[in-house]
């Protein structure tokens, strides 16, 4: 099975709208890390933001926010207010704490539309 | 800038080859982390050090080997190259205390023919 999934290959967004970023992981450890990373056309890899399976509040960096759903084993990646800059392919990425492994989903291309 | 280095940015090299990526972490990061991209695999995480000790191995190739060094720069040695290891290879660091923040390098982006 598949440790984390991302269902939206393409994504499409006006500028300045919320958009949602789906990502729903599998694991049987009770501690485990949730991580989103943005890499835009030019190649970098950027993290943004990061949801620890113990923490109670969602996680928030700016206008990113990470909606932990722990039950339904989703971290769905929240950007509000999105720019031009936004436009890039998403990763999201568990790490769990048992053996210290990362796995990544495949990607959403978002494309934020002026 | 994220204040990772990679060298070198593009590598280019024959099947059967071996070459060796250098990774220099922020100042004071103590944990690297290496990655692999490429468009048969996407992201796969390969290795990471925590002040010189390997910490957690990931899908990393018998025909790959890394290290962290005293000086906490680390090398990701590939040999006997496949054209399937063609791919952008990053490296990433982390603060102590700190590990669920990384921040990467610019990747190297290696071809083999």
């Amino acid at each position: 099975a598949q440790k984390i999934t991302q269902t939206q290959p393409g994504m499409f967004v006006q500028e300045k709208e919320a958009v949602t970023l789906d990502c729903t992981y599998d694991t049987s450890d009770q501690s485990y890390g949730l991580f989103w990373y943005k890499q835009p056309s030019s190649g970098e890899m950027i993290f943004l933001i990061y949801q620890g399976s113990y923490d109670e509040q969602n996680a928030t960096e700016g206008r990113y926010s990470l909606n932990f759903q722990k039950a339904r084993k989703s971290a769905n990646l929240v950007i509000s207010a999105s720019q031009l800059g936004d436009s890039a392919m998403y990763f999201c990425a568990m790490r769990e704490s048992e053996g210290n492994q990362f796995y990544f989903g495949t990607g959403t291309s978002l494309t934020v539309i002026p | 800038d994220s204040g990772v280095t990679q060298t070198p940015k593009h590598l280019i090299t024959a099947t059967g080859q071996r070459v060796t990526l250098r990774c220099s972490p922020r100042s004071g990061d103590l944990s690297v982390y290496w990655y692999q991209q490429s468009l048969d695999q996407g992201l796969q995480f390969l290795i990471q050090y925590y002040n010189g000790e390997e910490r957690a191995k990931g899908n990393i190739l018998e025909r790959f080997s890394a290290q962290q060094f005293p000086d906490l720069h680390s090398e990701l040695n590939l040999s006997s190259l496949e054209l399937g290891d063609s791919a952008l290879y990053f490296c990433a660091s982390s603060p102590a205390g700190r590990r669920e923040t990384q921040y990467f390098g610019p990747g190297t982006r290696l071809l083999v023919l």
